[in-house]
């Protein structure tokens, strides 16, 4: 099984500013990585796929990178409504999702 | 717009078969360029893949959950089925069907379903 693991487990970030994600895989997987948001009493929504590829209507705020084991989803300027639960989920070898991450308002 | 909606029972017995089904509206469930999946979400807690499904009928399970699980797909209802059985207490959750993305292998999550609560209690 392919381990994904996920830091901070929650990032306190004013709006504004940049956030950081980081996903670790436990091997490698490619570039076969997506993001997700879940805000509360919601589905997850897919923000970004094969790595760095946004979601159709997903706004330009939002990016991502990395390849192998190592990614990051990056928020550039934080809004109301990107604070929320974000997961990363591999699918090079079956599926697997990271802990999540948790954006909190500092 | 695609939508997908779960159904089933929300109260389930310990040892019994959870048994849920997903209908898809504004799209075809018998496309070549997609899966169609079940993902699970404790209370509290992340997400976890059950498994997917091919129009064809062809299916991937998590490994973990294999000797439990059985999708199934009506193309003719453009529903697909999750069956659970035994479950226990863990398996307390909100269930999400999701449409999945066909490439080379298993792709990602693109359009999800609202979710369904499912408790597992006597």
């Amino acid at each position: 099984e392919t381990v994904m693991t996920q830091s901070p487990a929650t990032l306190s970030v004013s709006a504004g500013e940049r956030a950081t994600l980081s996903c670790r895989a436990s091997q490698s997987v490619g570039d076969n990585l997506a993001w997700y948001q879940q805000r509360p009493g919601q589905a997850p929504r897919l923000l970004i796929y094969g790595a760095s590829t946004r979601a159709t209507g997903i706004p330009a705020r939002f990016s991502g990178s990395g390849s192998g084991t190592e990614f990051t989803l990056t928020i550039s300027s934080l809004q109301s409504e990107d604070f929320a639960v974000y997961y990363c989920q591999q699918y090079r070898n079956w599926l697997t999702f990271g802990q999540g991450t948790k954006v909190e308002i500092k | 717009q695609l939508q997908l909606q779960e159904s089933g029972p929300g109260l389930v017995k310990p040892s019994e078969t959870l048994s849920l089904t997903c209908t898809v509206s504004g799209g075809s469930i018998s496309s070549s360029s997609y899966y169609w999946g079940w993902i699970r979400q404790p209370p509290g807690k992340g997400l976890e893949w059950i498994g997917s499904i091919y129009y064809s009928g062809s299916t991937y399970y998590n490994p973990s959950l294999k000797s439990r699980v059985t999708i199934s797909v009506d193309t003719s209802k453009k529903q697909f089925s999750l069956k659970l059985s035994s479950v226990t207490a863990a398996d307390t959750g909100v269930f999400y069907c999701a449409r999945q993305s066909k490439g080379l292998r298993l792709g990602e999550l693109d359009y999800w379903g609202q979710g369904t609560l499912v408790t597992v209690s006597s």
